[in-house]
C-alpha cells in the first residue's frame, strides 16, 4: 500500500502557467520534504515543514512556495514555471526524530515539463 | 566542497563481482547515514541505514568511519538486478530533519 502519494504522476505545463503538486502520506510523520531532482544528479532539497514549522533552504528560488495544511497534505506551488523548472519533483517524509532509523521515505515522484 | 561526496563512476562489472562505493561527508556533527537506491526514473529506496558498528544485510554490507567521515557499501555477488544508482545521505539534524544527499555512484552489473 502506498504510504507517499503523489499526484499528478506527470504534469505538463506553460511557461509562466503556475501549477500545484500534491503530497499525501498515510504515515503520520512530522516532518515532509520536497525536492527537485534534474536528470543525472541528486535531489535537491527546496523545502521542509517539521510539523508546522516552514523551512526553505537557501538557494530555494522565490518562485517555489509550499503549504502543509494538515498533517497528511503538502502542496508545492510553482507560480511561474520556467524552463529550467522541468524536473522530477520527489516529496518524502520523515519521522523528525533523529538516528539511523529515522529514514526517509519517497512518494513516486511527478516529473514536470514545461513548454 | 560539498557536502558529501562519493565515488565518481560509472562502475560497470560482470555479475559475481564484488564492488565497493565510497563516501565522504564534511560535517563532523552528521547524526546518521543511509545508503538509497535509485532506479532510472524512480524514486530513492532506502538500501540500508548506516550503524556505527557496521551492518550487514545478504549480500551489501556498509562501514562508517566517524574519524575519518566516511561511509562505504560493500556489495558481494552482484546481481543484474543491483543495477542503479547509489546514493550516500547523511542527516545532520538533531531530529532527523537535514539529510543531505551525495551525487550518487551509478552501477551497472554486466551479463
Amino acid at each position: 500500500d502506498a504510504m507517499v502519494i503523489q499526484n499528478p504522476r506527470y504534469q505538463v505545463t506553460q511557461f509562466g502557467k503556475p501549477v500545484t503538486l500534491s503530497c499525501s502520506q498515510t504515515l503520520n510523520h512530522n516532518v515532509m520534504y520536497w525536492y527537485q531532482q534534474k536528470s543525472s544528479q541528486a535531489p535537491k532539497l527546496l523545502f521542509h515543514y517539521y510539523d508546522k514549522d516552514f523551512n526553505n533552504e537557501a538557494d530555494t528560488p522565490d518562485n517555489f512556495q509550499s503549504r502543509r495544511p494538515n498533517t497528511s497534505f503538502c502542496f508545492l506551488d510553482i507560480r511561474s514555471p520556467g524552463l529550467g523548472d522541468a524536473a522530477m519533483y520527489l516529496c518524502a517524509t520523515s519521522r523528525g526524530v533523529g538516528g539511523p532509523a529515522d529514514t526517509q521515505y519517497f512518494g513516486p515522484g511527478t516529473r514536470l515539463t514545461v513548454l | 566542497r560539498k557536502e558529501v561526496e562519493q565515488d565518481p563512476g560509472p562502475f560497470n562489472v560482470p555479475e559475481g563481482a564484488t564492488v565497493a562505493f565510497n563516501c565522504t561527508y564534511s560535517n563532523s556533527a552528521s547524526q546518521s547515514f543511509f545508503w538509497y537506491r535509485q532506479d532510472c526514473r524512480k524514486e530513492p529506496k532506502l538500501l540500508m541505514s548506516v550503524y556505527s558498528s557496521g551492518n550487514e544485510d545478504g549480500r551489501f554490507t556498509a562501514q562508517l568511519n566517524r574519524a575519518s567521515q566516511y561511509i562505504s557499501l560493500l556489495i558481494r555477488d552482484s546481481k543484474l538486478s543491483d543495477s542503479a544508482t547509489y546514493l550516500c545521505v547523511v542527516n545532520k539534524g538533531n531530529y532527523g530533519q537535514n539529510f543531505v544527499f551525495g551525487p550518487g555512484t551509478r552501477l551497472s552489473v554486466l551479463p
